[in-house]
């Protein structure tokens, strides 16, 4: 069973960058996309990007200036860095696996997910 | 940008049908997926590509997806079921969310 598993700071200062890293056990991170995925409070789902395990990436064009996310295979992570935080950055962070086979940006879907973890932008 | 829209709220008495509607431009050409979320809890995938389940979700749940709207029905909705509901798609390589539904069963 794949599970996946979001560390970093519970709380950044504004204009500081947020760092996370997500932890994939119980399978490999090769041959899949990974992405991160945010909630503010008490609102709805927010896609911040992806990556496959080769590294190459993609991201959400309204945070594209401001996220980066890596991979290393050889720890079975990916991370995520949100730079220059306001308050509105503040939520719950979620990392999660693209599911599915052929066609994944037309047919993919999130089929396992962190428990996710809350990052407060606040001095 | 390419947006879903979902409805804010649905109730829904227990024992009877809630169905969660999803609109999107040419929604029906392309594949939608749905979550469930239930408070301090992450999503749970529910249906992928239009109509498909995962192992584990019970068959009340269902899902369809033609013109501009998908749409998630809940048969024979139980109290257990009252939570918040997410459809997804993707757009040029791009993933998009609803705003979410938060569905009550009174």
């Amino acid at each position: 069973q794949v599970q996946l598993q979001e560390s970093g700071p519970g709380l950044v200062k504004p204009s500081e960058t947020l760092s996370l890293t997500c932890t994939v056990s119980g399978g490999s991170i090769s041959s899949y996309y990974w992405s991160w995925i945010r909630q503010p409070p008490e609102k709805g789902l927010e896609w911040i990007g992806y990556i496959y395990y080769s590294g190459s990436t993609n991201y959400n064009p309204s945070l594209k200036s401001r996220v980066t996310i890596s991979v290393d295979t050889s720890k079975n992570q990916f991370s995520l860095k949100l730079s220059s935080v306001t308050a509105a950055d503040t939520a719950v962070y979620y990392c999660a696996r693209v599911g599915g086979s052929s066609s994944v940006f037309r047919s993919g879907f999130f089929d396992y997910w962190g428990q996710g973890t809350l990052v407060t932008v606040s001095s | 940008s390419y947006e879903l829209t979902q409805p804010p709220s649905v109730s829904v008495s227990p024992g009877q049908t809630a169905s969660i509607t999803c609109s999107g431009d040419k929604l029906g050409g392309k594949y939608a997926c749905w979550y469930q979320q239930k408070p301090g809890q992450s999503p749970v995938l529910l249906i992928y590509q239009d109509v498909k389940r995962p192992s584990g979700i019970p068959e009340r749940f269902s899902g369809s997806n033609s013109g501009n709207t998908a749409t998630l029905t809940i048969s024979g909705t139980q109290a257990m079921d009252e939570a918040d509901y997410y459809c997804q798609a993707w757009d040029s390589s791009i993933v998009v969310f609803g705003g979410g539904t938060e569905l009550t069963v009174l």
